[in-house]
């Protein structure tokens, strides 16, 4: 059983580009969180959707930012119009069902220059 | 949001001693009380998880306590070697909606 997959793993963006971050959540698992990591600091809650629902997005910003789970294939989050302070380390967590539990992937590393 | 902070951003120890990382939550709601363990370059790991009603938890080497009177969480790892060297990060939930984490503690092992 693979675990969390997140693609790319570097990402380099200029400003005003738009970035997709993809996450494929391991298997079974119908929850998925998104997490933004700056350097030396901890996680900040983003989003985290079910299966065609976002159920809490209370970490999003308003405007550039959105995230979708579709029935089929893997979570996608997406930064339009990206600024320097995007720059960030962004991970995926999925789980089987809501509990204490969950699995990181590896992160994308979004660079905007 | 609720904030979940640490008392030692570094805490440097001898292989073979005990390690005893703090953490402090401000949130009385909160139900479940995680520790993750994240490597440089890769995602957090899962230690352990205490939930409310409990004080102590025990999982291989590691050992979690939960203090709700002062709002305190630890987490003592046995016998530390060179691989527990990572930054260590408790986080908390009240409803497994969103989880907020610690600023997280740089744990280093000297051998």
């Amino acid at each position: 059983n693979a675990g969390v997959m997140q693609n790319p793993r570097h990402l380099v963006r200029r400003r005003g580009q738009e970035a997709r971050l993809r996450c494929s959540p391991m298997k079974g698992h119908s929850h998925v969180y998104w997490y933004r990591q700056l350097p030396e600091e901890g996680l900040k809650f983003m989003v985290y959707l079910q299966k065609e629902n976002i159920i809490d997005e209370s970490g999003m910003p308003k405007e550039r930012f959105s995230a979708e789970f579709p029935k089929e294939g893997p979570s996608i989050l997406r930064i339009q119009q990206v600024v320097r302070g995007d720059s960030a380390a962004y991970f995926c967590a999925s789980s089987p069902e809501r509990g204490p539990e969950a699995f990181f992937g590896q992160g994308t590393r979004l660079t905007v220059v | 949001g609720e904030s979940v902070g640490l008392h030692l951003p570094t805490l440097s120890v001898q292989e073979g001693d005990n390690s005893i990382i703090n953490c402090a939550y401000s949130n009385s709601a909160s139900d479940y009380f995680i520790w993750y363990k994240q490597e440089s370059g890769k995602g957090p790991q899962f230690i352990i998880d205490i939930r409310s009603n409990m004080d102590k938890r025990q999982g291989q080497r590691v050992t979690v306590l939960l203090n709700k009177t002062v709002k305190h969480l630890s987490l003592q790892i046995a016998a530390t070697q060179p691989g527990d060297s990572a930054v260590y990060f408790c986080a908390e939930t009240d409803n497994f909606n969103k989880f907020y984490f610690g600023s997280g503690t740089k744990l280093n092992v000297k051998p």
